[in-house]
């Protein structure tokens, strides 16, 4: 099924671990999102990519590391883990120009970090 | 920093009746949209409407856009259960794809 792809689903990582969050579409889009999802605060963009090779900084960047080797990946690192970045992360990928006609979205990574 | 809000922040109905959001943004927009988000789940895009536009349908789907106001409002006619969900909006603000989302609302369609 074309789409987006977010693995883990879950994990749990303590204080000071690192992890990396794989995002993989299907689409051919050239635009990838990263986001965060936090109770009562909607979705925050940390990170995007315009296009292979490129990334550029969203929102909330700090603590967190981004890379798009190929068209289809998008990559999120947590280099150093800390409990205020437990949340759910979403990733999502868009077309850009006249095709654009919003964003598909993954099912999203539930990362509880203690 | 959030670009649109949501109100109200929670909605209960009977299945069968018409729900509607409204969402508020403070910049100028290229386009908003609105997404669904159930329990534990994804978002899923709804409806996309251009600053130019001020009306649009999909389904059981109604948006509005009142740019001089900076608002937006969403209409869910003979909800479902299935209906029960978050809404979001979203903006465009500069053409280049990145979208601000809401908070949010959340339904709930009682049967």
């Amino acid at each position: 099924n074309a789409g987006v792809t977010q693995t883990p689903k879950f994990r749990v990582l303590k204080t000071g671990q690192s992890m990396t969050l794989l995002c993989a579409q299907d689409m051919n889009h050239e635009y990838m999102y990263w986001y965060r999802q936090d109770p009562g605060m909607g979705l925050r963009l940390i990170h995007y990519s315009v296009g292979e090779g490129t990334t550029a900084k969203g929102e909330v960047p700090d603590g967190y590391n981004v890379s798009r080797l190929k068209k289809q990946n998008f990559l999120l690192g947590l280099e150093s883990a800390a409990p205020s970045q437990t949340s759910v992360y979403f990733c999502a990928s868009s077309s850009a120009g006249a095709g654009f006609y919003g964003y598909t979205f993954g099912s999203g990574t539930r990362l509880t970090v203690v | 920093s959030q670009q649109g809000e949501e109100d109200p922040q929670a909605l209960s109905i009977q299945e069968g009746e018409n729900a509607t959001m409204n969402c508020s943004y403070k910049t100028s927009i290229n386009n908003l949209q609105w997404y669904r988000q159930n329990s534990g789940r994804g978002l899923v895009h709804l409806i996309l409407i251009r600053s130019n536009e001020r009306e649009k349908h999909s389904g059981r789907l109604r948006v509005t856009l009142d740019t001089s106001k900076k608002s937006s409002s969403l209409l869910i006619t003979a909800s479902r259960a299935a209906d029960t969900a978050s809404y979001f909006c979203a903006t465009d603000r500069t053409n280049d794809y990145k979208l601000s989302f809401g908070a949010g609302t959340t339904v709930t369609v009682r049967a």
